[in-house]
């Protein structure tokens, strides 16, 4: 079983659409909980960080479950820019262990 | 503002061959790492660093030597080429891993073929 599992798509939503992002993840010792956007042959860049309590960026809404170790990404009223692949990224307490799960493709049509 | 830079961006390799791959972050920041990605598997940690003398195995090091005598410089060293170093390899910084909510900052990515 990986240690970050992602449901890998394609998700395919017409434009102004709703779409959530399920991961989960297997280590306990997890600490610190991320979201990534990564554009086709482009470098990963930070999208949000997943609090506790839940945050909000947005169109972007981030979420987190400790005791069923999931964590959630929801787009609201998708944007054609938003097509891209969104990677989880799980950082484990007590070393420098950070774990990236396989990502999730989403294309937005018009 | 160059973040993190990376060379070269593609590179073809024969079997045998070795190469360094360059990257230089302007930021400070104390922790560097390599990762590559392939296909439906994932960003794997190849080598990662603390700060300048300092470098620890990742995930996935075998094939792979790094060196960190400046903070800003984290070179990856592949010794003999193999097809299955076939990749494409992300140099990542941030500030050191105890602030847990700081996330990574990518270079570009080099894309290397190793025939």
């Amino acid at each position: 079983r990986k240690e970050v599992e992602q449901d890998p798509g394609p998700f395919n939503v017409p434009e102004g659409a709703t779409v959530a992002f399920n991961c989960t993840y297997s280590n306990s010792a997890s600490q610190s909980f991320f979201w990534y956007r990564q554009d086709c042959r482009k470098e990963p860049k930070l999208l949000m960080s997943v609090y506790s309590s839940g945050n909000e960026d947005g169109r972007f809404t981030a979420q987190l479950n400790r005791a069923s170790q999931y964590i959630s990404l929801l787009i609201r009223d998708s944007k054609l820019s938003d097509s891209a692949t969104y990677l989880c990224v799980v950082k484990v307490s007590g070393g420098f262990k950070t774990i990236f799960g396989a990502g999730t493709r989403l294309f937005v049509k018009a | 503002n160059a973040g993190v830079t990376q060379t070269p961006k593609f590179q073809v390799l024969k079997t045998g061959q070795s190469m360094t791959l360059q990257c230089a972050q302007d930021m400070n920041h104390e922790y560097m790492s390599w990762y590559r990605q392939d296909p439906g598997m994932g960003l794997r940690l190849i080598h990662y660093s603390v700060g300048a003398g300092i470098t620890d195995q990742g995930e996935v090091p075998n094939g792979y030597n790094v060196s960190r005598s400046t903070t800003e410089d984290f070179p990856l060293r592949l010794l003999s080429a193999a097809p299955s170093q076939t990749s494409v390899y992300f140099c990542a910084s941030s500030y050191r891993q105890s602030s847990y909510n700081y996330g990574y900052t990518f270079g570009s990515g080099t894309r290397l073929t190793v025939v």
